[in-house]
């Protein structure tokens, strides 16, 4: 079981768009449209922004937007803001009935 | 509103075993189609899943623990429990417990965490 691949980091201003990617196999992420995010703070419990590759949470912003492409996901924040500095995980259903986490993505804001 | 408890000894030593809890509140355990899993976290290190259950019973873990895992409900007083033996230093961490959604169909699998306890850290001395 191989953890799904994340950038370590990315970066941007405030308003600007990021995109994080999260790189996965064909056995996970290209087999299944259950791929889910997490935002992290410092200190603090994960929260879910995304599950089924696009869908939102009742209360998370849509600002926040999920896509999936072959064995890839991705998660995009438009209009950034100082308040999404955090630490960002995709995660995803994958054979054996077992899950799998991307390594975490540290997002700053310029 | 779920909310989600752990408790746990906080320090323990190489070779022992660990033992959680996690106190689920504002709702059954066994009410509707949610699994309750554990995630932990190690220091500085990313978000590792450890396993899964549902309230019937059913059961899957982290191949890379199954050997040394246990995860467990009690229905009667609304608890997910984990058991970890032979401790190493690596099994130091945050563990989480949180509500596991499900999806049912064609494609039926593991969907969304989505509500999460606040975690209890555990140190592993050698």
């Amino acid at each position: 079981q191989s953890a799904l691949t994340q950038p370590a980091s990315v970066s941007g201003s405030p308003g600007q768009s990021i995109t994080i990617s999260c790189s996965g196999s064909s056995s996970d992420i290209g087999t299944y449209n259950l791929v889910s995010w997490y935002q992290q703070s410092p200190g603090h419990a994960p929260q879910l922004l995304i599950f089924e590759v696009n869908k939102r949470p009742s209360g998370v912003s849509n600002r926040f937007s999920g896509a999936k492409s072959g064995n890839t996901a991705s998660l995009t924040i438009s209009g950034l803001q100082a308040e999404d500095e955090s630490d960002y995980y995709c995660c995803s259903y994958a054979p054996g009935s077992t899950l799998v986490f991307g390594g975490g993505t540290k997002l700053t804001v310029l | 509103q779920v909310q989600l408890q752990e408790s746990g000894p906080g320090l323990l030593k190489a070779s022992q075993t660990l033992s959680l809890t996690c106190a689920v509140s504002g709702g059954h355990i066994s009410t509707g189609d949610f699994y309750w899993t554990w995630v932990r976290q190690p220091p500085g290190k990313g978000l590792q899943w450890i396993g899964y259950i549902h309230h019937s019973g059913a059961v899957h873990s982290n191949p890379s623990l199954t050997s040394r895992l246990t995860i467990s409900v009690d229905t009667s007083n609304n608890l997910l429990s984990l058991r970890l033996s032979s401790l190493t230093a690596a099994d130091t961490a945050v563990y989480y417990c949180a509500r596991l959604g499900w999806i049912f169909g064609v494609v039926a699998g593991a969907d969304y965490m989505d509500v999460w306890g606040k975690g209890t850290t555990v140190t592993v001395s050698s």
